[in-house]
């Protein structure tokens, strides 16, 4: 099985940065997915982690780390559009999620 | 392009009544799955399917039926609706396939269900 951590809320003010960390236990893994929900919405992705190090898009960066279980979701120049959960989710064949992490741009 | 199509988008059961979610996906993926959505709980695994006519259980199968007889489809029974079933629902699809990464997930526009 796996186990998947993230903090539940998160606020920042708009143009500022903000690190999500996701922590996760499993015994098998396959890669790492970040996901963008909006409220009311369906989620979508952000992006993919399967090897250890950084993975840049633009405004998002998406970081992972194998040997400690740990990932991140680096936001960079927030925007208000921003405001969302943003969702770790575990590949071990089947995709597993964290509970999300709300984040909140306040200008 | 259609991608993944759920209906219906809004359903209100009693107690005890049955009822089927649909999920269809023309992107010939392989991989489909349903999770419900609960506030605080985040996306919870049903079932899943890695093909046609294979299914397995996810962490809360309990309470729901699924078949996979075509690739295209992938409905959600609930046999007996109780008011814990009352959430989110979102079938979602992958091209990859059970043992290779599942690779990017596409929703649907998810189902509320209400279980009075």
């Amino acid at each position: 099985g796996q186990n998947i951590d993230q903090p539940t809320e998160m606020t920042a003010t708009e143009g500022a940065i903000v690190q999500i960390n996701c922590t996760y236990q499993t015994s098998g893994f396959n890669g790492l997915f970040w996901y963008q929900q909006h409220a009311g919405e369906a989620p979508t992705f952000l992006s993919y982690n399967v090897l250890d190090g950084l993975e840049e898009k633009g405004r998002f960066s998406s970081f992972l780390s194998r040997s400690k279980g740990y990932s991140y979701l680096l936001l960079k120049e927030l925007q208000m559009k921003d405001s969302a959960s943003y969702l770790c989710a575990l590949n071990d064949y089947k995709l597993s999620f964290g509970a999300g992490t709300t984040v909140t741009v306040r200008a | 392009n259609a991608g993944v199509t759920q209906t219906p988008k809004f359903q209100v059961l009693k107690t005890g009544q049955s009822m089927t979610l649909q999920c269809a996906q023309d992107m010939n993926h392989e991989y489909m799955s349903w999770y419900r959505q609960d506030p605080g709980m985040g996306l919870r695994l049903i079932h899943y399917s890695v093909g046609a006519g294979i299914t397995d259980q996810g962490e809360v199968p309990n309470g729901y039926n699924v078949s996979r007889s075509t690739t295209e489809d992938f409905p959600l029974r609930l046999l007996s609706a109780a008011p814990s079933q009352t959430s989110v629902y979102f079938c979602a699809s992958s091209g990859g396939g059970a043992l290779s990464n599942t690779g990017e997930l596409f929703f649907g526009e998810g189902s509320r269900l209400t279980v009075l």
